[in-house]
């Protein structure tokens, strides 16, 4: 059993166009996250919420905005893409803060 | 900038040798926490060590961790091709609500 999914795994599209990206994870953790990784690797803090709560909305465009429905579940929705989207994007979640975090598989994002 | 930084950014050894690969860091922690990630996958977990913890084993792995010189290592014993990944220190620093990740040490295992 995969114990954090998102999908799509890989996503094309053009820019000026509106996606979605779904996670879910079945561990029965509190907190979950989107991470972007850029072509350096370099992993940065998108959202985290805890709990269906957002705690932590780093600096980014409000063209993503995160939802939570419920504790299993984190979708990301970007509006309006542009080519610098273009990106890894990781959901993980994690019983504790900040530790132990377990990593979806990522959505290769292609903005062309 | 607060993020770890890990030394060497490149290794490629032979299947059997040791790696080391080293984080080091400027800010306070509570913890920190090392990842592997495999080409195209997502990162792993692999060992968490508290600031007032030196050494932890897992395994084949080993972490040391000296807050006085802010640094950690990480030892993968007796590697193999399967050991071929990015490896990244990642520090729990402040109240709680972030993870500084490092840049990664592509590691390379040659068979």
């Amino acid at each position: 059993d995969t114990a954090v999914s998102q999908t799509p795994k890989y996503l094309v599209t053009q820019m000026g166009n509106d996606k979605s990206i779904k996670c879910e994870q079945n561990l029965g953790h509190d907190t979950m996250y989107w991470y972007k990784q850029d072509s350096k690797k370099f992993l940065k803090i998108m959202f985290s919420y805890n709990n269906k709560e957002l705690i932590i909305n780093e600096t980014v465009p409000n063209r993503f905005s995160p939802k939570s429905p419920d504790k299993a579940h984190l979708n990301l929705h970007i509006n309006s893409l542009e080519l610098g989207d273009s990106a890894v994007y990781f959901c993980a979640s994690s019983q504790e803060p900040f530790e132990k975090l377990f990593f979806g598989s990522g959505t290769q994002l292609s903005v062309l | 900038s607060q993020q770890g930084e890990e030394d060497p950014q490149a290794l490629s050894i032979q299947e059997g040798e040791n790696a080391t690969m080293n984080c080091s860091y400027k800010t306070s922690i509570n913890n920190l926490q090392w990842y592997r990630q495999n080409s195209g996958r997502g990162l792993v977990h692999l060992i968490l060590i508290r600031s007032n913890e030196r050494e932890k084993h897992s395994g084949r792995l080993r972490v040391t961790l000296d807050t006085s010189k802010k640094s950690s290592s990480l030892l993968i014993t007796a590697s193999r091709a399967a050991d071929t990944a990015s490896y990244f220190c990642a520090l729990n620093a402040g109240n709680n609500r972030k993870l500084i990740w490092g840049l990664g040490t592509s590691l390379a295992v040659n068979p």
